[in-house]
């Protein structure tokens, strides 16, 4: 079955700080990934989104993820920090077709110290 | 525009109570609908996605089921609550790759 790993459970930074989330998948096909913000008390919002083409994706908010297919993996980085950056962070991959399914990983809480 | 509209928020049920959490989207006809939990530490879950009406998939085993009376209604049932319910339940809705996601129904189940 697809997978999504994130591998860090909890990250904790200082504002202007660089980051870099990792996330690696299992899906050998054609995939689709994403990554999720979750802002405290608010609901999931798309931060952006890869489906072909340039593997440097650029988001909202400053945030870009590069795709490497032959690592598998969907990183997603900020080259500094917020206050208002803290929140969890969910990578995800569509498995494809139209009745495939967005899988998500277990989630990476950011906490960002002013 | 698409909206989702998922209800309650929050809600406190007895062990062994029934549930029933309901979600509806508008603006779209024939999405895809899902259910996800988010339990702590354990990220989102897939439960149920249906591609049409009367059409469920489950992807784990457990104490829950779901329903889709009509094309942009997608239910989340349990006869008797367990302990282990407790958690963070999101619909979604999706047409073709890219999901959208309601406010969320924390259950706890005391």
């Amino acid at each position: 079955a697809q997978s999504v790993s994130q591998h860090n459970h909890h990250v904790i930074l200082s504002e202007a700080a660089s980051l870099e989330l990792g996330c690696n998948y299992s899906y050998g096909g054609t995939v689709n990934l994403f990554w999720y913000v979750q802002y405290p008390g608010q609901h999931l919002q798309l931060l952006l989104k890869y489906f072909s083409g340039d593997p440097l994706v650029k988001g909202i908010k400053g945030f870009e993820a590069e795709f490497i297919k032959s690592k598998f993996s969907f990183n997603l980085r900020k080259p500094s920090v917020q206050w208002s950056d803290t929140a969890e962070y969910f990578c995800a991959v569509y498995d494809g077709g139209s009745q495939g399914n967005l899988i998500f990983g277990k989630g990476t809480k950011l906490s960002v110290k002013p | 525009s698409q909206t989702i509209h998922q209800w309650p928020a929050t809600l406190v049920q007895p062990v062994g109570s029934p549930l029933s959490l309901e979600c509806t989207v508008e603006g779209t006809s024939n999405p895809n609908l899902y259910w996800y939990r988010q339990a702590a530490g354990r990220g989102l879950q897939l439960l149920f996605y249906s591609v049409g009406i009367g059409q469920i998939s489950s992807e784990v085993p457990q104490n829950l089921s779901a329903s889709r009376p009509q094309d942009r209604q997608f239910i989340l049932s349990s006869k008797k609550l367990l302990l282990s319910d407790s958690g963070f339940y999101l619909c979604a809705w999706s047409y073709g790759i890219e999901a959208f996601f309601g406010q969320g129904t924390r259950l706890t189940v005391v």
